[in-house]
């Protein structure tokens, strides 16, 4: 499983609060990326980050932000929650040397009511 | 906009048939990817097609590449219960500078196979 771990697995929150995801890796890898995936979308790329305070945009970022201060931990941000960022958010992380392929997390499901 | 569409939108099928699914994307790629995610779960990667590959095989899955058509598929032959989830493609663009390993993916094919 590449050593990834995601938390909270489940999360009910209210509009307007705000709610961080995290994004653990036990291995050093340089690339990790938050995506979401709702019914009818696929997934979405929000994030990414190339190394350690490297980040940038992905597809649909607006209402996120995140940060990389150390390696291993990748935070997403929801400064006010919206009910339309209710969804089940994945985050990854290409193994360094491979040939491209993604690892995934278990996912975290974000109800915002 | 999603740069894989995937077709058909569901699958049913009998244990030990073939199960075919298409994917079509936009731009360029430097490769094209399977990934499986049994419901509830993570995806999980199955299989990479680089951009100058036309076919490749990894035990029962079969994926073909037509870049000329912009298109995938992805064959599962002699198909069991346990095949039975969401299968997604996805690409890695090589248009507009370094793609940083970012997958653009498809919606999704959910394959539900009868025992």
């Amino acid at each position: 499983d590449a050593g990834i771990t995601q938390s909270p697995r489940h999360k009910v929150t209210e509009t307007g609060t705000p709610v961080t995801l995290r994004c653990h890796q036990t291995e050093n890898h340089r690339y990790m990326y938050w995506y979401r995936q709702d019914p009818g979308h696929g997934l979405r790329l929000i994030h990414y980050s190339y190394g350690v305070k490297d980040t940038d945009k992905g597809e649909v970022s607006d209402g996120y932000s995140v940060s990389r201060s150390k390696t291993e931990d990748f935070l997403l941000t929801l400064e006010s929650a919206t009910s339309s960022q209710t969804s089940v958010y994945f985050c990854a992380i290409r193994i360094t040397g491979a040939t491209g392929e993604l690892f995934f997390g278990e996912g975290s499901r974000l109800t915002v009511l | 906009s999603q740069q894989g569409e995937e077709d058909p939108q569901a699958l049913s099928i009998q244990e030990g048939e073939n199960a075919t699914m298409n994917c079509s994307y936009k731009t360029s790629i430097n490769n094209l990817q399977w990934y499986r995610q049994n419901s509830g779960r993570g995806l999980v990667h199955l299989i990479l097609i680089r951009s100058n590959e036309r076919e490749k095989h990894s035990g029962r899955l079969r994926v073909t590449l037509d870049t000329s058509k912009k298109s995938s598929s992805l064959l599962i032959t002699a198909s069991r219960a346990a095949d039975t989830a969401s299968y997604f493609c996805a690409t890695e663009s090589n248009a507009g500078g370094t793609s940083y390993g970012k997958l653009t993916f498809g919606q999704g094919t959910i394959l539900t196979v009868h025992p």
